[in-house]
């Protein structure tokens, strides 16, 4: 399997536009999760999907964040409008079942300016 | 927020020495984790423990879930250049629910040929 696949790599962004992220889950997984992680904050959770449905997205900072998983291939994390602060690496993840542990893409470094 | 309090920040060793790291908290978890991140890359699990007083072995890497389950720490054996990276405990309990993890702040190890 290929793993978590996540693009862009890298996004450079302006301030105020519009910017999505998009993740495929290794397939036959139920769970995907989408983390942030930023120097000051550490590796925080954003929001996880079960079986395409949003389950807990207490983490999302803010209405200018939405998550979407149209289906068990593909979910995408958008923000807009962007902001400087936004500025993080954004690691989407998945796993199996419950009690079993996610494997970790290799996240899209993104920088608002 | 961050909740498990990590140490050390970052380590500077010989190569051949041994290593050893921790993650104490004031909450109990029942989810022990420890995972690996080297540069642009996701974190990547290495050993995870379940069970309070659990050791467990990985190769060159032990790690222990403390008996009071506020505690856990990973220890490395005659590290080499690869073991260079940043080391994340993680953990999970009813603070977090089933389906989160708090994560440390990191342990950046530095390996001297």
């Amino acid at each position: 399997d290929a793993g978590v696949i996540q693009s862009p790599r890298h996004e450079v962004t302006e301030m105020g536009q519009e910017v999505t992220l998009r993740c495929k889950p290794i397939s036959g997984h139920d769970y995907l999760f989408w983390y942030r992680q930023t120097m000051m904050r550490g590796l925080e959770l954003l929001i996880y999907f079960n079986n395409n449905v949003p389950i807990d997205d207490s983490g999302m900072p803010e209405d200018r964040f939405s998550a979407k998983m149209p289906n068990a291939s593909f979910s995408t994390l958008k923000i807009q409008p962007s902001e400087p602060r936004d500025s993080a690496v954004y690691f989407c993840a998945s796993r199996r079942r419950q009690n079993t542990e996610a494997f970790f893409g290799q996240g899209t470094r993104l920088t608002v300016v | 927020g961050q909740q498990l309090n990590q140490s050390p920040q970052s380590m500077f060793i010989q190569e051949g020495e041994d290593v050893s790291m921790n993650c104490t908290s004031s909450s109990i978890f029942n989810t022990w984790l420890w995972y690996k991140q080297d540069p642009g890359e996701g974190p990547v699990l290495l050993i995870a423990l379940y069970k309070a007083g659990e050791l467990t072995s990985n190769g060159r890497l032990t790690a222990q879930f403390g008996i009071t389950r506020k505690d856990s720490f990973l220890n490395i054996s005659a590290s080499i250049p690869s073991d260079v990276g940043i080391y994340f405990c993680a953990a999970r309990g009813e603070q977090t629910g089933a389906n989160n993890l708090f994560f440390g702040t990191g342990t950046r190890l530095t390996v001297i040929p």
